[in-house]
């Protein structure tokens, strides 16, 4: 299994704040990373996809980047929506893994 | 844009087979990859398994003794049945929509249905 590995895993910051989340992978997974936000009682919902790909509808302060076995989240200016958790996901092989998420806190 | 919904039991008692379906409005469930991913309560995100608009499935190692994943395309119904559970089993359970592209990430999500192993 492809072991994801996030850090860090919870960061405090502020409105306005530019905020990078690091997702580390066990093997090398070309570009088929994901990026998902999850807020307290409500399902993850999909941010990037292929490293670096805004699904439809998520604001352009979001960015992903990366290749192989590192990779980033980028959140340019923290709105106080952003609050969530956030989690990675590799999409090369079987069985697919997430990491184990990181909280932003204010 | 595709909905999905989870139902079933949100209790199941230890040793006994949990059984879950997912109903798909807004486009047929033929033309996608359709998964399940479980979380449980404070952990993370678990990957159970998937079924190809072709019918074939696929299951995570871990759980590949007590999975079986299906499709009622009459009903644009997926369902997950896991046998044998435990109180590790219980989670709020997820189903999910692959790309339009067919890659493995998850582009729509139901959502979710706790279930509770318990005596």
């Amino acid at each position: 299994d492809i072991q994801m590995t996030q850090s860090p895993s919870s960061v405090s910051a502020s409105v306005g704040d530019r905020v990078t989340i690091t997702c580390r992978a066990s093997q090398g997974l070309n570009s088929w990373l994901a990026w998902y936000q999850q807020k307290p009682g409500r399902a993850p919902k999909l941010l990037i996809y292929a490293t670096s790909s805004l699904q439809s509808g998520v604001p352009s302060r979001f960015s992903g980047s990366g290749s192989g076995t590192e990779f980033t989240l980028t959140i340019s200016s923290l709105q106080p929506e952003d609050f969530a958790a956030y989690y990675c996901q590799q999409g090369h092989s079987f069985p697919l893994t997430f990491g184990g998420g990181t909280k932003v806190e204010i | 844009q595709v909905q999905l919904q989870e139902s079933g039991p949100g209790l199941v008692k230890p040793s006994e087979t949990l059984s879950l379906t997912c109903t798909v409005s807004g486009g047929s469930i033929s033309n996608y990859h359709w998964n399940w991913i479980r979380q449980p309560p404070g952990k993370e995100l678990e990957w159970i398994g998937c079924m190809y608009n072709s019918g074939s499935t696929k299951y995570n190692p871990s759980l590949q003794s007590r999975v079986t994943i299906s499709v009622d395309t009459s009903k644009n119904q997926l369902s997950l049945k896991l046998s044998s559970v435990t109180a590790a089993d219980t989670a709020v359970y997820y189903c999910a929509r692959n790309g339009d592209n067919g890659w493995f990430f998850f582009f729509d999500w139901g959502q979710g249905i706790l279930v509770t192993v318990s005596s």
